[in-house]
Parts: C-alpha cells; sequence; structure tokens
C-alpha cells in the first residue's frame, strides 16, 4: 500500500480540457511536493506547498494542500500538448524526515 | 553548472554480474539519494546520505550498496545483480533534507537478464 496515492493513475484528455490529479494519504504531511517528468528525464520540482489550506499557482496549474495537510490537488486549466508527462506528488509526514514518492499520474495532451 | 549527471544512461547485466551506477553533483549539496522507478510504484528510496562519510538505508536498500567519500560524488553499487533489479535508478541531491528541493540526474535504465 502506497502512502501516497495518487489518482487517476492514466489519464488522456483533448487540447482544452481542464483536469485535476489528486494526491492522498491517511497520514498528515508537514509539506507536499509536485514534480513533473518528461520521457527519459528525471522529475523537475513544480511547487511546494506547506501550510493546510494553501493555494499557489504557476501559469496554469493550480496546486492545493487540503486543510488536514493529508491530501493535494493539481488543477490544469486548458491543457496543452507540452503538459503532457508523468505528475508526481511527494510529501514529508509530520513523524518522520524522509520524502516519500505517490506512484504519478501519466498525463497526454493530445492535439 | 552540469547540475546532476549520471552513467551509463543504460546498461544490461547478466544475473550474478556486479557493477557501480556513478551518479556527480557540481552544485555543492549535502544531501544525495539514490532512487528506482518500476512501473505504477513511483519512486522508491534505495540509500542516501547526508554528508561525506555518512550514509544510510531506504525503503528498497537490499542488494545494493553506497559511499559517499566526496561531497560531489555518490556511486550506487550493485553486487550481484537479479532480474527484480530491472528498472531505471535515478540520483538525486539537495541542498538539506526534509522538503527541500530535489534535483534529479536523467537516470540509468538497467536490464538484468
Amino acid at each position: 500500500t502506497q502512502l501516497l496515492e495518487q489518482s487517476p493513475q492514466f489519464l488522456s484528455i483533448q487540447e482544452g480540457e481542464n483536469l485535476t490529479v489528486y494526491c492522498n494519504s491517511s497520514s498528515v504531511f508537514s509539506s507536499l511536493q509536485w514534480y513533473r517528468q518528461e520521457p527519459g528525464e528525471g522529475p523537475v520540482l513544480l511547487v511546494t506547498v506547506v501550510t493546510g489550506g494553501e493555494v499557489k499557482k504557476l501559469k496554469r496549474l493550480t496546486f492545493q494542500f487540503g486543510d488536514a495537510r493529508k491530501d493535494s490537488s493539481l488543477h490544469i486549466t486548458a491543457a496543452q500538448p507540452g503538459d503532457t508527462g508523468l505528475y508526481l506528488c511527494a510529501g514529508v509526514q509530520t513523524s518522520g524526515s524522509r520524502l516519500t514518492f505517490g506512484e504519478g499520474t501519466q498525463l497526454t495532451v493530445n492535439p | 553548472n552540469a547540475g546532476v549527471t549520471q552513467t551509463p544512461k543504460f546498461q544490461v547485466l547478466k544475473t550474478g554480474q556486479s557493477m557501480t551506477l556513478q551518479c556527480a553533483q557540481d552544485m555543492n549539496h549535502e544531501y544525495m539519494s539514490w532512487y528506482r522507478q518500476d512501473p505504477g510504484m513511483g519512486l522508491r528510496l534505495i540509500h542516501y546520505s547526508v554528508g561525506a562519510g555518512i550514509t544510510d538505508q531506504g525503503e528498497v536498500p537490499n542488494g545494493y550498496n553506497v559511499s559517499r567519500s566526496t561531497t560531489e560524488d555518490f556511486p550506487l553499487r550493485l553486487l550481484s545483480a537479479a532480474p527484480s533489479q530491472t528498472s531505471v535508478y535515478f540520483c538525486a541531491s539537495s541542498f538539506a533534507g526534509g522538503n527541500s528541493e530535489q534535483f534529479f540526474g536523467p537516470g540509468t535504465r538497467l536490464t538484468v537478464l
């Protein structure tokens, strides 16, 4: 069982559509990060959220940390083919110090 | 700055062979980590280091050894390769632990026959 569960695991949409990816846990996290990984490359950090209820925006991407700090979401508005990639959430539990990754959401945006 | 570099990019081994995956970073980061990435399982931590001379086990350490003689280098050794070690391996570095940004290398795709 993954400490951080992401849904959906796969998502294929058309250019211009909106989408939301979820990252859920039964544990409390001191912070959550979102990374994007393109084929043949390592993940790259998009954002870190640290406060319950926090919302951060990065152009067409909106990230939210749940009030209880057990979950996070990533919303993409008007998706573009360049958004295609594997989206990974990662968090540090309040009871630990190491970063734990979710299994990822593979997003494909078709032109 | 080259960031985090890994060699080789691809490797095929036979069961029982040993090899070392190389990782280097030029950002003067104290923290370095090795992850493996398998389909549907995200990234799992193998070993990590909080500074030169200090290493510790992660979530899936069996079958792997590491050492950290310098700040820059953090090699991962497979002692006797097994098919279950077929995976993509990523090295990462960060300024500090916890929620510090992880900088990843491009990965090594390893196949064990």
